[in-house]
């Protein structure tokens, strides 16, 4: 089955910096991406996704980027504020998730 | 609509009793995930269904876990007995289709075995 490793486990930078976080996946067969944005004591949310057939897609400060020919997928959150600090999961097509990123920004 | 719903929010059993746990999908959802999160393991899948069938149970940790969809908008999952090691955070997800769409989640159980 698909397997999803994600990358850091932990994230620490300072409020206006940039945060990226990384996922590979084994199932070449895959063809949906989405992130998820846990915060505490709630379930975890989608705040964006990407489909194969592009290779990035932009919504404000957030970007995701694929590379199908390596397997692995990227979020990028820009002008980092500290309401974003939460935990952050990738998944694949099958809605199995990665293990998982706690972002903090510091002001 | 209200969201997925779980029931209960919180949950606090002795070992060895028998905990269902409850899930409640958006109107018109065609799938339901059921999910285990905890500090080791992460968030885990035990089983998913669509149109109310099984479809993946292997997620299922043993065979004292259970779960079923009596109808198209209601789910629970069952552990009898309980034990410690099965305190987590259990949540319910639910979705318009089977794959490749947003899945919604619910604001999750808090299971504690004592």
């Amino acid at each position: 089955g698909e397997n999803v490793e994600q990358h850091p486990s932990t994230l620490s930078v300072q409020e206006g910096d940039s945060a990226v976080i990384k996922c590979t996946y084994s199932d070449s067969a895959s063809n949906y991406f989405p992130w998820y944005k846990q915060e505490l004591g709630k379930g975890p949310q989608l705040i964006i996704d990407i489909r194969s057939n592009v290779g990035e897609k932009k919504d404000q400060r957030i970007a995701v980027t694929l590379n199908k020919t390596a397997k692995h997928f990227s979020l990028h959150i820009t002008e980092t504020q500290p309401e974003d600090s939460a935990v952050y999961f990738c998944a694949a097509s099958n809605m199995r998730f990665g293990a998982g990123t706690r972002l903090t920004v510091k002001p | 609509d209200a969201g997925v719903i779980q029931s209960p929010r919180h949950e606090v059993t002795e070992m060895g009793q028998e905990v269902t746990l409850r899930c409640k999908l958006i109107s018109g959802h065609n799938s339901l995930f059921w999910y285990r999160q905890t500090m080791m393991r992460g968030l885990e899948l035990l089983i998913y269904f669509n149109n109310n069938v099984p479809i993946d149970d292997s997620g299922m940790p043993e065979d004292r876990f259970s779960a079923k969809m009596p109808n198209a908008s209601f789910s629970t999952l069952k552990i009898q007995p309980s034990e410690p090691r099965d305190s987590a955070v259990y949540f319910c997800a639910s979705s318009l289709v089977l794959s490749n769409t947003e899945a919604f989640f619910g604001q999750g159980t808090r299971l504690t075995v004592v």
